[in-house]
């Protein structure tokens, strides 16, 4: 069965500099897809970026890239020059394309803390 | 991005009775909607997908009698609370997409706080 797993529930980091939050996976799938996602405090999940199995390159939004390492089932999510408006949970999840299905399987989350 | 509108996004209900909450796809069809489910402090589990026109499918251990999904139409599902508990007290949230869009996020609502009192 397909697993999302994110070793670090907090993280705290200074305000400009750069975070990387980790993110492995599991599947025996050969088709999927991984998606990063922000919660702030108010509760909206806000997509922030997303990297096929087959891509070749590693995704990137703008202040947001991903660090996709296909052998290792790793893509952490860096985020760069960190704002405080960056504060929040963010969740890394998995799609297997095989399913026949659109559901998303989410890891636990890191709490990013930003300080001034 | 598509929007995803979800009401309400707080509700404050009696033990015992029954509580609706809309998901609305404002500018694209969903033929697929997911329900999800989130205590505090703690990650988003699915409890639900339905599509548009047919029955929806439950996760492992969701009670379907408990909480009704219905998905008639292609821009509104709606996740109805049974006989509501405290226990039910959570936060609840959507999320809706277009099929076969598998390179695409799925768009979440707002979410609902449902406390049940």
């Amino acid at each position: 069965a397909q697993k999302i797993t994110q070793t670090q529930p907090g993280m705290f980091v200074q305000e400009k500099e750069a975070v990387t939050l980790d993110c492995t996976y599991d599947t025996s799938d050969p088709s999927y897809g991984l998606f990063w996602y922000k919660q702030p405090s108010s509760g909206e999940m806000i997509f922030l970026i997303y990297q096929g199995s087959y891509d070749q390159q590693n995704a990137t939004e703008g202040r947001y890239s991903l660090n996709f390492q296909k052998a290792r089932k790793s893509a952490n999510l860096v985020i760069s020059a960190s704002q405080l408006g960056d504060s929040a949970m963010y969740f890394c999840a998995m799609r297997e394309a095989s399913m026949n299905t659109d559901k998303l399987i989410f890891g636990t989350g890191t709490r990013l803390q930003v300080f001034p | 991005g598509a929007v995803v509108s979800q009401h309400p996004s707080r509700v404050i209900c009696k033990s015992g009775t029954s509580v609706k909450i809309e998901c609305r796809s404002l500018d694209f069809q969903a033929t697929t909607m997911f329900w999800y489910r989130q205590f505090p402090k703690q990650s988003l589990m699915l409890m639900a997908t339905s599509n548009e026109g047919s029955k929806a499918t439950y996760e492992q251990g969701v009670e379907k009698d408990k909480f009704l999904i219905n998905h008639a139409s292609l821009t509104l599902s709606t996740l109805t609370v049974t006989s509501a508990h405290p226990e039910d007290s959570s936060f609840y949230i959507c999320s809706a997409k277009t099929w076969g869009q598998q390179n695409t996020e799925a768009f979440f609502g707002q979410g609902t706080r449902l406390t049940v009192v």
